[in-house]
This record gives structure tokens, sequence and C-alpha cells, in this order.
């Protein structure tokens, strides 16, 4: 089985300050990792996704996340946020050997002021 | 391409009642998956399909129960609903596999009275 940790559940920054958003995990096999965005009211987006080769993930509205593996974690960070970056996160992660089961992380409130 | 689409977008229900849900995947996905959304549990995994096919399940009891049609439509049903079944529930489709990317319809609000 795995799990997913987000040890933060809220995180304020001011604008165009970098974020970074944490996410450990747990598992006894290989993993996919995933980090998604829910804005209020709405479904899940897909920033990005860690599926094999490059440690570093790049996804959408310059998002970056680096896989490491010795640490179990996945990182998500942004170099400069803008107030429509407030959102919830998820990060989440499934087996390699079985199909679309994810496990998500209980989430960070990412709030972003002037 | 249209989205996920899911049916309604808000339910009232009391306690015993049983209610069905609706999900169309995005054209041409075969995969639909899922979630139950609670402030207290999070996003938990309740149940894939994939070609009329149930190919995984989550830790829910048998209460919860989907199915998916031969154009990918899925639904799910819970029978004698409890008050902790009040949850906001997601569907997701894929075109086939966990690699390809999932996306998420904006859910149904279940509320349970």
């Amino acid at each position: 089985a795995q799990s997913v940790t987000q040890l933060d559940s809220q995180v304020p920054v001011f604008e165009e300050a970098p974020v970074e958003l944490r996410c450990n995990y747990s598992s006894s096999v290989s993993v996919y990792l995933f980090w998604y965005v829910q804005y209020p009211n709405q479904g899940l987006q897909l920033l990005l996704k860690y599926l094999s080769g490059s440690t570093l993930v790049k996804g959408i509205n310059g998002f970056e996340a680096e896989f490491n593996k010795s640490q179990t974690s996945f990182h998500l960070r942004k170099p400069s946020v803008h107030i429509s970056d407030t959102a919830e996160y998820f990060c989440a992660v499934s087996n390699t050997g079985t199909a679309s089961k994810l496990t998500f992380g209980t989430g960070t409130r990412l709030q972003v002021t002037l | 391409k249209a989205g996920v689409t899911q049916t309604p977008r808000y339910l009232i229900k009391t306690r015993g009642q049983q209610v069905t849900l609706s999900c169309s995947p995005i054209s041409g996905h075969r995969s639909v998956s899922w979630y139950q959304q609670t402030p207290g549990q999070g996003l938990q995994f309740l149940f894939e399909y994939f070609s009329e096919t149930q190919r995984n399940k989550g830790n829910f009891p048998g209460r919860f129960s989907g199915r998916q049609f031969s154009n990918s439509r899925s639904e799910m049903n819970v029978s004698t609903l409890e008050l902790g079944d009040s949850a906001l529930y997601l569907c997701a489709s894929s075109l086939a596999t966990l690699t390809d990317t999932q996306y998420f319809g904006p859910g149904t609000r279940l509320t349970v009275l």
C-alpha cells in the first residue's frame, strides 16, 4: 500500500515570491507521482506527473517538481507566484503495476496575497 | 473537445435512500475512475472501470457500486445512504491507463440529511 504526506496544510505567500509545496510518499514498489490543483468549486486539474526518466518535471502554469527517490519526496515549486495560483494542491501516487488508482495527500492550501 | 461531465451537480437525499450519479467521459476515453472527497478523509479512490469491467476497487463498503456502459459512460450508485456519505464525488477519465492524463469532472455534491 502507498501513502502520501503533505506536510503543510496551508502555505501563505506574497505575490511574486517563490513557493515550495512539500510532498513525501511511502511505497514498497515503484510509483508514479502526480500533482493536481483544485480551484474553488471545480474538479482537479493535472499540473505535472513523473513516470520515469528525468527527475525534474515541468508542468503547466510555470510549476515544476523534482522526484527524489532517496528521500521519497516530490516537492512542487514555482519561482514566482501569482494571485491566480491561490488554490488547493494535491500530491498523488500510484503503483506502476496497477491501473488508475491514485492515492492522494490531504492537500495544501496555497494562499497568495499582495 | 468537451470535458468530463457529471450529472447532477448537486443532490440532496435523506438517510436510507439510494442515489445514482452519472459521468460522461471525454470522447475516446475508455477508463473512468470515481473518487470521494470529504473534508475529513480527503480524496479517496472508489473504483475504476475500463471497457465495461471494474479494473480496480478502493476500500469502500458494498453499498457503493458502479458500472460502465459500452459508450464508456459510467454510473455510480450508493444504496442505504448514511450521513457520512455526504461528499463531493469526482469522476475522472483517461484514454486507457494511468500513464495517460486523467481529466476530472466538476463533481457531484451529495448532501445526506
